[in-house]
């Protein structure tokens, strides 16, 4: 069975402090790892997705890194407009039901 | 980039009455849609994966009868709450992934259902 944990479960930083997300994940042949991003009482929005170990992806403040075990989301010099909920998903093997985790809850403090 | 559009956004109806959520893919084909269900501060729930052209199938927990899905076209999944309770209450929300080419899923924009 896939698991996907997410750490910390929330994050308070002050803008411009820069900080990252972790995502640990146990799957059985990873077809790919998903990162979104979703604002209260909306539905999540799409950030990226990796593929193998030592792929990186940027977007803006935003780089999603991924190991063979775990995921990261760095964001550099955040602003109050990144906070948001961050989660992370599996999708493995022959399956294309995505695991989800719990999420991380980042604020952002002006 | 892919867009699902989700209707509707916000919707109050009695105990005992049933409500039906659409999800369609804007610029694209989907053969399986996914419907959640999301508790405050909490994640998604998987509640049925939508397969166009047959049966859906549901997560252990969801009752089928309480949860009607139909997946009519290749753009079009519904999510019918029958017989809603105050319990039913809740965030839904679906998602798909076009059949060509790779990348995540997109989300619709979330119901938010409340049952009085």
């Amino acid at each position: 069975e896939d698991q996907v944990t997410q750490s910390p479960e929330a994050l308070r930083l002050q803008e411009g402090e820069s900080s990252s997300l972790n995502c640990s994940y146990t799957v059985s042949g990873l077809r790919g790892l998903f990162w979104y991003r979703q604002d209260p009482g909306k539905g999540p929005e799409f950030l990226f997705t990796l593929y193998s170990a030592g792929e990186e992806k940027e977007k803006e403040r935003l780089k999603a890194t991924l190991t063979k075990k775990e995921s990261f989301l760095h964001i550099t010099a955040p602003k109050p407009e990144d906070s948001a909920t961050y989660l992370c998903a599996v999708e493995s093997g022959g399956s294309y039901i995505p695991t989800f985790g719990r999420g991380t809850s980042l604020i952002v403090h002006p | 980039g892919a867009v699902v559009s989700q209707h509707p956004s916000r919707v109050i109806c009695k105990s005992g009455t049933s409500v039906k959520i659409e999800c369609r893919s804007l610029d694209f084909q989907a053969t399986t849609m996914f419907w959640y269900r999301q508790f405050p501060k909490q994640s998604l729930m998987l509640m049925a994966t939508s397969n166009e052209g047959s049966k859906a199938t549901y997560e252990q927990g969801v009752e089928k009868d309480k949860f009607l899905i139909n997946h009519a076209s290749l753009t079009l999944s519904t999510l019918t709450v029958t017989s809603a309770h105050p319990e039913d209450s809740s965030f839904y929300i679906c998602s798909a992934r076009p059949i060509l080419g790779g990348g995540g899923y997109t989300f619709g924009s979330g119901t938010r259902l409340t049952v009085v």
